[in-house]
């Protein structure tokens, strides 16, 4: 069974960089035919795709954050990461990491959802 | 403003059946990409219920059943109940974005 764990600061000061880590168990992240995603959500609001990565490197990133956001992979420890510069009380949010699945190259179904952490943005 | 439009809510009484419309475009489920949906239950983690348009994992009731067509997708819950309730989220991929889309969510309440 394939778990997800996100880990990272609650809290984050306006201006500075929110880092999330997510780890994976119970399944390779260097398997092919998936991609690993980071959703947020707003609250009561609806989901939103930050961005993906494949396990060779290949990021998608929102165009809304694009210029703010990078992902990581690190396979010798199966995991990855987020890191969102100069954050805003707008990117207070709930923070999923998730697994999908692929099929020639395009994102499928997302199979697998960490179970999500609060990340606020306040001085 | 989501790529995929949903409606903000439907309701139904225990027992009814209930549709969920998710409405794309030609980038998306026009193009022939494949729908997939989404229930949150409160304070939970989004959980999938339906993969590739009208395919149910393991574990979820055949009470939920999904289709496509055209532009669109559709998800039904036949036999509502209580636990039902929860939000619903449709999820495609668009080619012009070069992204996952999800649609804007929907709340079933059951009266």
């Amino acid at each position: 069974q394939v778990q997800l764990q996100e880990s990272g600061p609650g809290l984050v000061k306006p201006s500075q960089t929110l880092s999330l880590t997510c780890t994976v168990s119970g399944g390779s992240i260097s398997s092919d035919g998936y991609y690993w995603i980071w959703i947020r959500q707003h609250p009561g609001k609806g989901l939103e795709w930050i961005g993906y990565i494949y396990y060779s490197g290949s990021t998608y990133y929102n165009p809304s954050l694009k210029s703010r956001i990078s992902l990581s992979v690190d396979t010798s420890k199966n995991q990855f990461s987020l890191k969102l510069r100069s954050a805003t009380a707008a990117d207070t949010a709930v923070y999923y990491c998730a697994r999908g699945l692929t099929s020639v190259d395009i994102p499928m179904d997302i199979d697998y959802w960490g179970q999500g952490t609060l990340v606020s943005v306040s001085s | 403003q989501s790529v995929l439009t949903q409606p903000p809510s439907v309701s139904g009484a225990p027992g009814q059946r209930v549709t969920i419309s998710c409405t794309g475009s030609n980038s998306n489920i026009g193009a022939g990409y494949d729908v997939h949906w989404y229930q949150q239950l409160p304070g939970t983690a989004p959980k999938l219920l339906i993969y590739v348009n009208s395919n149910r994992p393991s574990g979820v009731p055949d009470r939920f059943s999904g289709s496509k067509s055209g532009t669109s997708a559709s998800l039904a819950i036949t036999g509502l109940q209580a636990e039902d309730e929860a939000d619903y989220y449709c999820q495609s991929y668009d080619i012009s974005l070069s992204a996952v889309v999800f649609g804007g969510g929907t709340k079933l309440t059951v009266l």
